[in-house]
C-alpha cells in the first residue's frame, strides 16, 4: 500500500488561507469516505483536527476545514497563524481493511 | 478522563524482540480498536495494524506482516505490541492510539508514544 501523496511543504503569512492537499487512488481515498487530518508540533503526539472528510473533533478550531473531491481531498487553513506551524497527514481507509497515512506537509507560517 | 499509558523507552540489538504496551483507562475498554503507528526519526506517520480489544482480531499491514503481534489483555485493558527479529530501520517512536471510527482511523486518543532504538 502505497502512501498517500502530499506536498512536502507549505507556507503562507498571518491571516492568509493554505491549502494542503492529500491525493490517493480508488483502493483508498478515491472510493472510502474515512478520511482523517493530523496536525503535529515537534516532539508532540499528534491530534486528530478533521475527521470523515469535513468533521471537526469538539474543540478544535474552525479556522480548520476538510473537503474531498475524486482522489483528492483537501485541508485548508484560514486565518494562519503562528501557532498552526506544524506538520499535518492526512490518512485513509483502504479497500481492503487496512488504513494509509501520506508522507505529510510541512507548514511554515512566514 | 481517556488516557492510554504506553510503556518506557526500549533499547535493543538487532535480531532481537520487543514486547511495548499501552493500558487504557478513562472508557470501555472493548468498544474501541486500538491501532499502532510508528514514526522513524524526522519521518512520517506510518500506520502498523489494529486490533480490536473486543474479539481479539487483528489485521496488520504488509509491510509488517510476520514480524509483528498484536494482543490484549481485556482484564488489565492493555494491549501489546510484539516486534520481532529487530532491524536498526525499526528505530522509531511506536505509538498507541484509540479509533473512533469503528476501523476507519479516526484517532482522537493517543499514547504518548515509546521510543525503541535498535543498535549493535
Amino acid at each position: 500500500q502505497s502512501a498517500l501523496t502530499q506536498p512536502v511543504s507549505v507556507s503562507g503569512s498571518p491571516g492568509q488561507s493554505i491549502t494542503i492537499s492529500c491525493t490517493g487512488t480508488s483502493v483508498d481515498l478515491s472510493n472510502y469516505g474515512y478520511v482523517s487530518w493530523y496536525q503535529q508540533h515537534p516532539g508532540k503526539v499528534p491530534k486528530l483536527i478533521i475527521y470523515d472528510v469535513t468533521t471537526r473533533p469538539s474543540g478544535v478550531s474552525n479556522r480548520f476545514s476538510g473537503s474531498k473531491s475524486g482522489n483528492t481531498a483537501s485541508l485548508t487553513i484560514s486565518g494562519l497563524q503562528a501557532e498552526d506551524e506544524a506538520d499535518y497527514y492526512c490518512s485513509s481507509y483502504t479497500s481492503n481493511s487496512h488504513l494509509v497515512f501520506g508522507g505529510g506537509t510541512k507548514l511554515t507560517v512566514l | 478522563q481517556v488516557q492510554l499509558a504506553q510503556s518506557g523507552a526500549e533499547v535493543k540489538k538487532p535480531g532481537a524482540s520487543v514486547k511495548v504496551s499501552c493500558k487504557a483507562s478513562g472508557y470501555s475498554f472493548t468498544t474501541y480498536y486500538i491501532h499502532w503507528v510508528r514514526q522513524a526519526p524526522g519521518q512520517g506517520l506510518e500506520w502498523m495494524g489494529r486490533i480490536n480489544p473486543s474479539g481479539g482480531d487483528t489485521r496488520y499491514a504488509q509491510k509488517f506482516q510476520g514480524g509483528i503481534t498484536m494482543t490484549r489483555d481485556t482484564s488489565t485493558s492493555t494491549v501489546y505490541l510484539d516486534l520481532s527479529s529487530l532491524r536498526s530501520d525499526d528505530t522509531a517512536v511506536y505509538y498507541c492510539a484509540r479509533d473512533i471510527g469503528g476501523g476507519g482511523g479516526y484517532f482522537d486518543y493517543w499514547g504518548q508514544g515509546t521510543l525503541v532504538s535498535v543498535s549493535s
